[in-house]
């Protein structure tokens, strides 16, 4: 089964409208962390935002957002009056456990592209 | 200057060669990773480094192995590259020290194996 799943493989959406880019995840280990990259065309990853198994509060930074919703295994990526500038691909990724070394697994993307 | 620097950032090789991708951090980060994206897939987690005589292998390790010469370097080679191998590949890192230990990566390197 796969540990992230990301239903969307592409959106257009028009410019200054709401995002949400979806991810559901699957773990048994009751600390785990949950992150979003982006990578723009050019194809550096960008790191967005971070949610944790024990976060009270939703994560934010800046126009970003993720809507954690532990019970149903969901972390939405919400990005607040899109620009032409978030145009790319989008990726949730979870690493499980405490923080150690162990890398991340990675959902298959979903590229968003926003119309002027 | 880039924190996280990996080169070539293209190579084109043949089925058979030896070739070794280089990842080289300015950021003190402990721990090292590298990582392959295919189209459709993601990333995937190939070797990953706790620190310089500690090496783990990810998901997709076979064909692949690694050295981890100082904190600052860690390489990646194809000891006999075939072409299901041309991908996209990542070099990480991350510090332990840091709360979210958030993986920080480099510019990726793009390889072509003919």
């Amino acid at each position: 089964a796969q540990k992230i799943t990301q239903t969307q493989p592409g959106m257009f959406v028009q410019e200054k409208e709401a995002v949400t880019l979806d991810c559901t995840y699957d773990t048994s280990d009751p600390s785990y962390g949950l992150f979003w990259y982006k990578q723009p065309s050019s194809g550096e990853m960008i790191f967005l935002i971070y949610q944790g198994s024990y976060d009270q509060q939703n994560a934010t930074e800046g126009r970003y957002s993720l809507n954690f919703q532990k019970a149903r295994k969901s972390a939405n990526l919400v990005i607040s009056a899109s620009q032409l500038g978030d145009s790319a691909m989008y990726f949730c990724a979870m690493r499980e456990g405490p923080p150690r070394a162990d890398g991340l697994t990675f959902g298959k993307g979903t590229h968003l592209i926003i119309q002027p | 200057d880039a924190d996280v620097t990996q080169t070539p950032r293209n190579r084109i090789t043949k089925t058979g060669k030896r070739i070794m991708l280089e990842c080289s951090q300015t950021k003190g980060h402990d721990r090292m990773y590298w990582y392959r994206q295919d189209p459709g897939l993601g990333l995937r987690l190939i070797y990953y480094s706790f620190d310089v005589k500690d090496i783990n292998k990810g998901e997709i390790s076979d064909g692949y192995s690694v050295s981890r010469q100082a904190q600052a370097k860690f390489s990646l080679s194809l000891e006999s590259a075939i072409p299901n191998q041309t991908a996209l590949y990542f070099c990480a890192t991350s510090d332990r020290r840091e709360m979210i230990e958030t993986q920080y990566f480099g510019p990726g390197t793009r390889l072509l194996v003919l």
